[in-house]
């Protein structure tokens, strides 16, 4: 079956700190794996995804993930948190199951709300 | 270039009533899915479109129905609503069809069913 776990509810960090977000993922053949990052009342807005190539990614704001296959992992990190990136992060995969088609269907994590302290 | 938008922002109906949400996808996004986000269930998948046609659906009872139109902005209806379908309901667009693409998020209707 295809699916994410973002493993923490949860994550707290000081500002001026690097932060974690953890994601790992399960699903059959190559990932295609995204981040989206959501404001309080607001909509998700994409931060960064990997399809294929560097394991690094660079993404908005100064956020980078990095694909790690064998670990099946692809957390989310940011070396000076700012207190304005407190929000709900979550983690997805798009949906590659056989006839699934060529659909942009995402698989969601869970959610891990970030609370970076001054 | 202007984002995804959501018509209504809110919405307050009670049990049996139907209702009918509204997205505008970002301008040459041809694709447009839907997702309900509850706090215990998270954000689940209900339907994408693509040049009008539905491409995907998840795991929601027929009560839940969507279309695209030609301009490509879609609506997604609820029929003989329940006190569960109170959600934030996110309608995301994308360029193509397809593995690659990311998709841009609107703000959400949320939905309160009384």
């Amino acid at each position: 079956a295809q699916s994410v776990a973002q493993p923490e509810d949860q994550v707290n960090v000081a500002e001026g700190n690097p932060l974690t977000v953890k994601c790992t993922y399960s699903v059959s053949g190559n990932p295609y794996l995204f981040w989206y990052v959501q404001y309080p009342n607001r909509g998700l807005q994409f931060l960064l995804k990997y399809i294929t190539g560097d394991n690094l990614v660079k993404g908005s704001y100064g956020f980078e993930a990095e694909f790690n296959k064998s670990q099946t992992s692809f957390h989310l990190k940011k070396p000076s948190a700012l207190v304005s990136d407190s929000a709900l992060y979550f983690c997805a995969v798009r949906d590659m199951r056989l006839g699934s088609g060529n659909t942009g269907k995402l698989i969601f994590g869970q959610g891990t709300t970030l609370q970076v302290k001054p | 270039k202007a984002g995804v938008t959501q018509t209504p922002r809110y919405l307050i109906k009670t049990r049996g009533q139907q209702v009918t949400l509204s997205c505008s996808p970002i301008s040459g996004h041809r694709s447009v899915s839907w997702y309900q986000q509850t706090p215990g269930q998270g954000l689940q998948f209900l339907f994408e479109y693509f040049s009008e046609t539905q491409r995907n659906k998840g795991n929601f009872p027929g009560r839940f129905s969507g279309r695209q139109f030609s301009n490509s902005r879609s609506e997604m209806n609820v029929s003989t609503l329940e006190l569960g379908d109170s959600a934030l309901y996110l309608c995301a667009s994308s360029l193509g069809e397809g593995r690659y693409n990311e998709q841009f998020f609107g703000p959400g209707t949320r939905l309160t069913v009384l």
